[in-house]
C-alpha cells in the first residue's frame, strides 16, 4: 500500500541556516504529493504541494520538487526563521476518486534565535 | 475565506461521559474526516464520511461513532470516554474526487479525560 517516510526530530537549527526535511514515498503510479504545517497548538495547514513528476511547489519560502526517479519530496529553505518552529508532515494521495492522503509522522522542527 | 470550524479548543471530561466533538465546514465539502494525533504517533484516522449519513471506519474506530446529517456538519462522539482517549483531535474535509487538492483542516480539539 501507500505510503510516507519522513526524517524524525526533533531538528534544530539556528535562525538563518539552510533547512532540509527528507521525505520519501511508496506508492503505485503517480500519487500527488503534500507538505502541511502545525503551528503550535494548531490545525494543519497545507504549505505546498506537487502533483506531477518534475512539479517544483513552493510558498513562504519553502520549496520541495517531485522527484519520481527517487520517490522523493524533501522540503528546503534557504534560511529559517525563529517562526518556522513548527511540526512538518509529508503527505500522499493516489488519484482515485475515493482516495485519501496518507500522512507520514511529522517532524518537529526549533529554530533557535 | 474557507474554514474548517471545531467547536472547543479544550475541553475535559470525566470517565465514562459522553462526549461530542463538532466539526464545521462552509466550503460544501462532500469529504469529512476525524483524525487524533498523539506524540510519537502521527495523525491516526478515526472514521470518515463521503456524503451525508454515510460513515466509514478508519484505522482506529474503536471506542467511537460519528454522526453526519447535514453535509456541513460532523460529529465525532466518545460514547464512555477513557483516559486513553486523551489527545489532540482534528477534523479535515475536501472536496469528493479532488483530494489532490488537499484537506482543510480546523484549529483541534484538544480532549482530556480525568
Amino acid at each position: 500500500g501507500n505510503s510516507v517516510t519522513q526524517m524524525e526530530g526533533p531538528v534544530t537549527l539556528s535562525e538563518e541556516a539552510f533547512l532540509t526535511i527528507n521525505c520519501t514515498y511508496t506508492a503505485t503510479g503517480y500519487p500527488s504529493l503534500f507538505w502541511y504545517v502545525q503551528y503550535p497548538g494548531e490545525g494543519l495547514q497545507l504549505l505546498l504541494k506537487a502533483t506531477k513528476a518534475d512539479d517544483k511547489g513552493s510558498n513562504k519560502g519553502f520549496e520541495a520538487t517531485y522527484r519520481k526517479e527517487t520517490t522523493s519530496f524533501h522540503l528546503e529553505k534557504g534560511s529559517v526563521q525563529v517562526s518556522d518552529s513548527a511540526v512538518y508532515f509529508c503527505a500522499l494521495s493516489g488519484r482515485n476518486r475515493d482516495d485519501k492522503i496518507i500522512f507520514g509522522k511529522g517532524t518537529r522542527l526549533h529554530i533557535l534565535p | 475565506d474557507v474554514k474548517v470550524t471545531q467547536s472547543s479548543r479544550y475541553l475535559v471530561k470525566r470517565t465514562g461521559e459522553k462526549v461530542f466533538l463538532e466539526c464545521v465546514q462552509d466550503m460544501d465539502h462532500e469529504n469529512m474526516f476525524w483524525y487524533r494525533q498523539d506524540p510519537g504517533l502521527g495523525l491516526r484516522l478515526i472514521y470518515f464520511s463521503y456524503d451525508v449519513k454515510m460513515k466509514e471506519k478508519g484505522d482506529i474506530p474503536e471506542g467511537y461513532s460519528v454522526s453526519r446529517e447535514k453535509k456541513e456538519r460532523f460529529s465525532l462522539i466518545l460514547e464512555s470516554a477513557s483516559t486513553n482517549q486523551t489527545s489532540m483531535y482534528l477534523c479535515a474535509s475536501s472536496l469528493r474526487g479532488r483530494v489532490f487538492g488537499g484537506y482543510t483542516f480546523g484549529s483541534g480539539t484538544r480532549l482530556t479525560v480525568v
